[in-house]
């Protein structure tokens, strides 16, 4: 069974800085895209950030490009997501989500599984 | 970037009825449109990928239809494990976006 757990999100000052992790089992984690995806009540769900399968190629949305940083470490089967000069718009509950189908060098964003979600909260 | 507008935002229906929910994009995606049912305080799961493929466990009353900037989710028959709120999602072009999504309550 594919299993997706986040860790690291908390309460931060806006400017502050925050790393998300997410630990993954029951696949070849290696082999699919890994993607950060957020949501809050006024904004509904946004993608964040994407990853393939090697590390190679990442994406970023307009909004959090040159803040924040996704990574993979595919020895630990887990994803990251470092966010820095954080700002109160970034307040949501952080998911990450697998990609349907394996390619180590694609990115299709196909969002399955989803994880059960960090919340983040950028307040002073 | 490329808008998704759901219709209607929100809807009161009966277990047994058939329900269909809308999706338009700003532009042409061809069939790169995603479906998800989200419950309170749980992640979105996905129903339905690339327009009309049902994700492996997804029950057959779900189906979605559609192409090019519009598309639908229709459950054909409402059970009380279905009240939520439906997702629809772009993977034409990044930056991949969402609808504002669509709850569906019980009348």
């Amino acid at each position: 069974e594919v299993q997706l757990l986040e860790s690291g999100g908390g309460l931060v000052q806006p400017g502050g800085s925050l790393r998300l992790s997410c630990a993954a089992s029951g696949f070849t984690f290696s082999t699919y895209a890994m993607s950060w995806v957020r949501q809050t009540p006024g904004k509904g769900l946004e993608w964040v950030s994407s990853i393939s399968g090697s590390g190679g190629s990442t994406y970023y949305a307009d909004s959090v490009k040159g803040r924040f940083t996704i990574s993979r470490d595919n020895s630990k089967n887990t994803l990251y997501l470092q966010m820095n000069s954080l700002r109160a718009e970034d307040t949501a509950v952080y998911y990450c989500a697998k990609d349907l189908f394996q390619g180590a060098a694609a990115i299709r964003g196909w969002f399955d599984p989803w994880g059960q979600g960090t919340l983040v909260t950028v307040s002073s | 970037d490329i808008q998704m507008t759901q219709s209607p935002s929100s809807l009161s229906a009966s277990v047994g009825d058939r329900v269909t929910i809308t999706c338009r994009a700003s532009q042409s995606i061809s069939n790169y449109l995603n479906w998800f049912q989200q419950k309170p305080g749980k992640a979105p799961k996905l129903l339905i990928y690339t327009a009309s493929s049902l994700q492996s466990g997804v029950p057959s009353r779900f189906s979605g239809t559609g192409s090019g900037t519009d598309f639908t989710l229709t459950i054909s028959s409402l059970q009380p494990e279905d009240f939520a709120t439906y997702y629809c999602q772009q993977s034409y072009s990044t930056p991949w976006t969402f609808g504002q999504g669509t709850k569906v309550e019980i009348k």
